[in-house]
């Protein structure tokens, strides 16, 4: 069965830190792979997608993610954070669009 | 360009109540799509529409939950009766026929029932 799993719920950095938001998946195949970050009071953004090629995806607002088939993983980063990036991220795996499973989302606080 | 549009923003209403959101979204995207998110869960399609027909509608509570659109413009979803459980904010994204892989959110409805 199909499914996304954002272990960690909540986490804490300090501004300038590096940060990386852990991603795990089950599906039967290579799936879509998608970021999204939702601020509050607004819909979700999408940071950057992953189809096939190149493991390691950049996306908008100085993201990245690594694509691990090994560890069914697709763990996103940023080397060093902003106190804008404090938000709610969710990871994504589906057949397509049309076809997408969420995470549960990890919130981001950002510490001055 | 405009974003995906939705109203109201906001609504409390009473269990077995009637309820209705709207959604407008970008100009020339033929895929709408509305999701339903529980606090603290991620968003879960409700059903899927390209154009003005429905693409995938496996997971709408058919017996309390309908949507519609008509034009393939705008679209409406209509909750009746509403029980608890359906408190969530429901929103609403739109994907280009160029590229069906991005979808634009809305910024959703929050939806209360007491």
């Amino acid at each position: 069965a199909q499914s996304v799993t954002q272990p960690d719920i909540h986490i804490t950095v300090s501004e300038g830190a590096s940060l990386e938001l852990r991603c795990n998946y089950s599906y039967g195949a290579t799936p879509y792979l998608f970021w999204y970050v939702q601020s509050p009071g607004q819909g979700l953004q999408l940071l950057l997608k992953y189809f096939s090629g190149d493991t390691l995806v950049q996306g908008i607002k100085g993201f990245e993610a690594e694509f691990k088939r090994s560890q069914s993983s697709f763990n996103l980063r940023k080397p060093s954070v902003h106190w804008s990036d404090a938000a709610e991220y969710f990871c994504a795996v589906g057949a397509g669009p049309h076809d997408m499973r969420f995470g549960a989302g990890t919130r981001l606080t950002v510490k001055p | 360009e405009a974003g995906v549009a939705q109203s109201p923003r906001y609504k409390i209403i009473e269990k077995r109540q009637s309820v209705a959101f709207w959604c407008n979204p970008i100009s020339g995207h033929a895929t709408l799509y509305w999701y339903q998110q529980i606090l603290g869960q991620g968003p879960k399609l409700l059903i899927q529409f390209q154009n003005n027909g429905v693409v995938d509608d496996s997971q709408l509570p058919k017996d309390r939950f309908s949507a519609e659109r008509l034009k393939g413009v705008d679209s409406t979803l209509k909750i009746q009766p509403a029980k608890l459980e359906d408190s969530a904010v429901y929103l609403c994204a739109s994907s280009s026929p160029r590229d069906r892989s991005e979808q634009y959110f809305g910024p959703g409805t929050r939806l209360t029932v007491t």
